[in-house]
């Protein structure tokens, strides 16, 4: 069964400070892995998508690694600021012929303080 | 601005009232999707098309409908509410290949 799993669930840290959100997925066959996030009462932004070959990738503030030997990935958030405060999504597709399957973690809530 | 654009953001009904949550993109997406969301759960396909008059089953179709007339437009209806059908709905669209989806701003709903 194809499954994202994120952690940790929630975390506070103090603006400026650094963190790190992970994924783990079992998903397969795999196609691309992406980010996003999702402002409370908003939908879900898509930040960075990374493919099979690729192992970091960065957008702003946030970098994005994966490492698809062991099915993992980060989400790096360097310098946090207020509105960073958000949840942010791991989501894995899958492709299998002509159809694509999207599973869904269940997000890491990220609270930043002053 | 492209966008997803739902209607209404927040409602509350009663159970057995038929009710439908409008949905509308302007990037002349083909794939748009509807998604619920609930409290630790991630994100749950209902429906999904491919194109006009192409309507899928999702994961948890059960109590929904969908229909797609014209490429800009996926309603979802529910045809007898239920409490269990309390959520947060979100309507997604995307264009074909690996292209990420836009999200729309989602829809509360409550059934008492």
């Amino acid at each position: 069964k194809n499954q994202v799993e994120q952690s940790p669930q929630s975390l506070i840290i103090l603006e400026g400070k650094n963190c790190t959100l992970q994924c783990n997925y079992t998903v397969s066959p795999f196609s691309n892995l992406r980010w996003y996030k999702q402002d409370t009462g908003r939908g879900p932004v898509s930040l960075t998508i990374m493919t099979f070959s690729e192992n970091t990738k960065s957008n702003r503030r946030y970098t994005a690694t994966l490492d698809a030997d062991t099915k993992q990935s980060s989400l790096h958030i360097t310098a946090s600021q207020l509105s960073d405060s958000a949840s942010y999504i791991c989501v894995v597709r899958s492709n299998t012929g002509t159809a694509s399957k999207l599973t869904f973690g269940t997000g890491t809530r990220l609270q930043v303080t002053l | 601005e492209a966008q997803v654009t739902q209607n209404p953001r927040y409602l509350i009904t009663v159970t057995g009232k038929k009710l439908t949550v409008t949905c509308s993109q302007n990037m002349n997406h083909e794939y748009m999707s509807w998604y619920r969301q609930d409290p630790g759960l991630g994100l749950r396909q209902i429906y999904y098309s491919m194109n006009v008059e192409v309507t899928d089953k999702g994961d948890v179709p059960e109590g929904y409908k969908v229909s797609r007339k014209e490429k800009r437009n996926f309603p979802l209806i529910l045809e007898s509410p239920s409490p269990n059908q309390t959520s947060l709905y979100f309507c997604a669209s995307r264009q074909g290949g690996t292209g990420g989806y836009t999200f729309g701003s989602g829809t509360r709903l409550t059934v008492v």
